[in-house]
């Protein structure tokens, strides 16, 4: 039973630049949440997808985007590279987009590190 | 506002001993759920328990036991008889109920070192 699977493991860029992080969510789970958890402190949401739409966001700026395909996988994508988006971004898969009380399934993540 | 508190930051134990990990938490809300998460060195999280707020039976499974009281917003965490593969880093977390509007909010972790 396969669980979330995030890619690429690494990633460096520059600042100004954009990336794009991709999660497949665990077997039989329809929704994913995105978090940035920057060195020494806890995960913080940023947003939720369930039935290919966003259904809720943290406080992050629009340079923060998302998308969720028909397979359930997701993608998030961060414009205009800041320094301060150096951070490991962690995905998470539960069932039902019912919110956020619901224990969630986590990848291993994606660390980006701004040059 | 909600806010998580893990007060400390890294704690080190020698195998064996028992150890509690600490968190206090802030709601104004009547209805929420409390969490700890683990988060070994390989970086994903792994859910560990979920309690909601009218639940205030403490929980023990295996080495790990939870103390809940609202009286003090306090939701411990005890390791009993530690190992070094307990050795990670310990999130508390806290959301409100039911809404999908609701979002988690993490504490910053306490980093547990278990020493051999």
């Amino acid at each position: 039973d396969a669980g979330v699977t995030q890619s690429p493991t690494h990633l460096i860029k520059t600042r100004g630049q954009q990336v794009t992080l991709r999660c497949s969510p665990k077997s039989g789970h329809d929704t994913v949440s995105w978090y940035q958890q920057a060195l020494g402190q806890g995960p913080q949401f940023i947003f939720q997808y369930y039935e290919e739409e966003e259904r809720q966001r943290g406080n992050f700026p629009d340079r923060f985007s998302g998308h969720q395909f028909p397979n359930y996988s997701s993608e998030l994508n961060v414009n205009a590279l800041l320094l301060g988006d150096s951070a490991l971004y962690l995905c998470a898969s539960s069932v039902g987009g019912t919110g956020a009380y619901q224990p969630q399934h986590f990848g291993d993540g994606t660390r980006l590190s701004i040059l | 506002a909600q806010k998580v508190t893990q007060a400390q930051t890294e704690i080190s134990v020698v195998e064996k001993e028992d150890v509690t990990l600490d968190c206090v938490y802030e709601t104004r809300d009547t209805t929420y759920y409390l969490f700890w998460y683990k988060q070994p060195p390989s970086g994903e999280l792994v859910f560990l328990i979920r309690r909601n707020s009218f639940d205030e039976q403490n929980e023990i499974s295996g080495r790990y036991s939870w103390n809940f009281q609202k009286s003090t917003s306090s939701f411990n965490f005890t390791i009993t008889a530690s190992q070094v593969v307990d050795s990670a880093v310990y999130f508390c977390a806290l959301t409100s109920a039911g809404s999908r509007d609701d979002k988690i909010i993490f504490g910053k972790g306490t980093r547990l070192h278990i020493l051999p």
